[in-house]
């Protein structure tokens, strides 16, 4: 089974410009997770998916982030425009989310770089 | 919210000893309890969990251990290896809102 597939891996931009994250999840996972993780920090959540529904977002950055996940599958991060703090990875998990919460599946990041 | 703590941050062990990392959590309703492993530059992986309804569970050389009453939760790693070396992060959900709360990790050093 392919694991949470992300892209790209390493990205490197000056400030202010735009940037884009594509996540790829575990088929047949309903649910959907933006994360940053800072370096020497946990995964801190953005936003989560519940099909193509946006159900936890109070921690995106509304004013240069959006996120967008048509189709209920594949998803896309967007930061316009970029600022030095947003260097970080970021994660996409998946889960099949049911009645309890369940273990998610990491995929291996973007590593961002704001110059 | 949810406040999630974790100690050490960092923890240094001869190959074959036993490491343990304890974390403790804030909201009682929390319910689910994974630990995840991340090695340098890699994605994290689940490597254990506990629900609520159960005190301990074990596998392998890894356990993990739940105390309700206290709100604490640690993984015990038994005759450590070199590549048990990564990051560590325990991490609390609440059945309700599904979005974990990591702690902040540690960085397990296993020295051959």
């Amino acid at each position: 089974e392919a694991g949470v597939v992300q892209s790209p891996r390493y990205k490197i931009i000056e400030k202010k410009q735009p940037v884009a994250f594509w996540c790829n999840p575990i088929s047949g996972h309903n649910t959907l997770y933006w994360y940053r993780q800072n370096l020497g920090q946990g995964p801190e959540l953005l936003i989560r998916y519940e099909n193509e529904e946006a159900v936890d977002d109070s921690q995106l950055p509304k004013d240069r982030f959006s996120a967008e996940r048509l189709k209920g599958v594949d998803s896309t991060l967007k930061i316009q425009p970029a600022e030095l703090g947003d260097s970080a990875v970021y994660l996409c998990a998946s889960s099949w989310q049911g009645a309890k919460a369940v273990e998610q599946y990491f995929g291996p990041g973007t590593r961002l770089t704001v110059t | 919210g949810e406040n999630v703590e974790q100690h050490p941050s960092t923890l240094s062990v001869q190959e074959g000893d036993s490491a343990v990392i304890k974390c403790t959590y804030s909201d009682s309703a929390s319910n689910y309890f994974p630990w995840y492993k991340q090695e340098l530059g890699k994605r994290p992986q689940l490597i254990i969990d506990i629900r609520s309804n159960v005190g301990e569970k074990k596998d392998q050389r890894i356990a993990v251990t739940l105390n309700k009453t206290a709100k604490h939760f640690s993984l015990h790693i038994t005759e450590t290896q070199p590549e048990d070396s990564a990051v560590y992060f325990c991490a609390a959900l609440s059945g309700g809102s599904y979005i974990p709360t990591f702690g902040r990790g540690t960085s397990l050093i296993v020295h051959p």
